[in-house]
């Protein structure tokens, strides 16, 4: 596809529930960023995926946030026992090159925990 | 703690002023800088990077670093309404994960 693409575009889920939101980076693109972004705040680092090389897990906020990334492409983002701060926007964003730091972000996926 | 300082606004301006964009860093050892734009309910759109003290223009647009301050910002000349947005702030070193402001309301008014 032209862009990064993210689904689903909005998920609605009960708390304890587990959830699994997709991101298809642009072709080419070897570094692939998850954000969050709640109401009213700033984008906040979640996990960072270079090539084949290790994911800097380092903004995960819990260990029920787990991500993969597979073939070097699309990647998943899995959040385990949902909680009502879990709640965001999150966001998917490809790179073609890490050392630019120059984000291409996709529509991101609402999620609401009820 | 790598922190991104933006004013929240909203800055106000009339149709065809300059709207100033101000954002400061704590890392020095910043290397690369980045204006995003982000309408309501949309996400982040990069409008503008900048690497070396100085001015780079595209356009209307004019980002400005000085890392001596740690400061950078942007111009947004000759402003129209479909301007207003929120424009994000974001810095990065050799991590190169982008750390990013909360952003800055601009509204254009005719």
């Amino acid at each position: 596809g032209a862009g990064v693409s993210q689904s689903p575009s909005n998920k609605v889920t009960e708390k304890g529930k587990d959830v699994e939101l997709r991101c298809d980076p642009i072709s080419g693109h070897t570094a692939l960023y998850w954000y969050r972004q709640s109401l009213g705040q700033g984008l906040e680092f979640l996990i960072y995926f270079q090539g084949n090389s290790a994911p800097d897990k380092s903004g995960l906020p819990s260990d029920r946030f787990s991500a993969e990334r597979t073939g070097g492409s699309v990647s998943t983002l899995t959040i385990q026992r949902t909680q009502q701060e879990d709640s965001a926007v999150y966001l998917c964003a490809s790179s073609l090159a890490p050392l630019t730091g120059e984000l291409f972000f996709g529509e991101g996926s609402r999620l609401t925990v009820l | 703690q790598k922190e991104v300082e933006q004013n929240s606004g909203p800055l106000s301006v009339p149709e065809g002023a300059i709207a100033s964009l101000n954002c400061t860093y704590s890392d020095r050892g910043s290397q690369s800088f980045f204006w995003y734009r982000q309408y309501s309910g949309k996400s982040p759109e990069l409008i503008m990077s900048i690497y070396s003290n100085g001015d780079k223009e595209d356009g209307r647009f004019t980002a400005q670093l000085n890392k001596a301050s740690q400061y950078v910002s942007l111009l947004i000349r000759d402003s129209q309404p479909s301007d207003s947005a929120t424009y994000l702030c974001a810095v990065s070193g050799g991590s190169y994960i982008p750390t990013f402001g909360r952003g800055t309301s601009l509204i254009v008014h005719p």
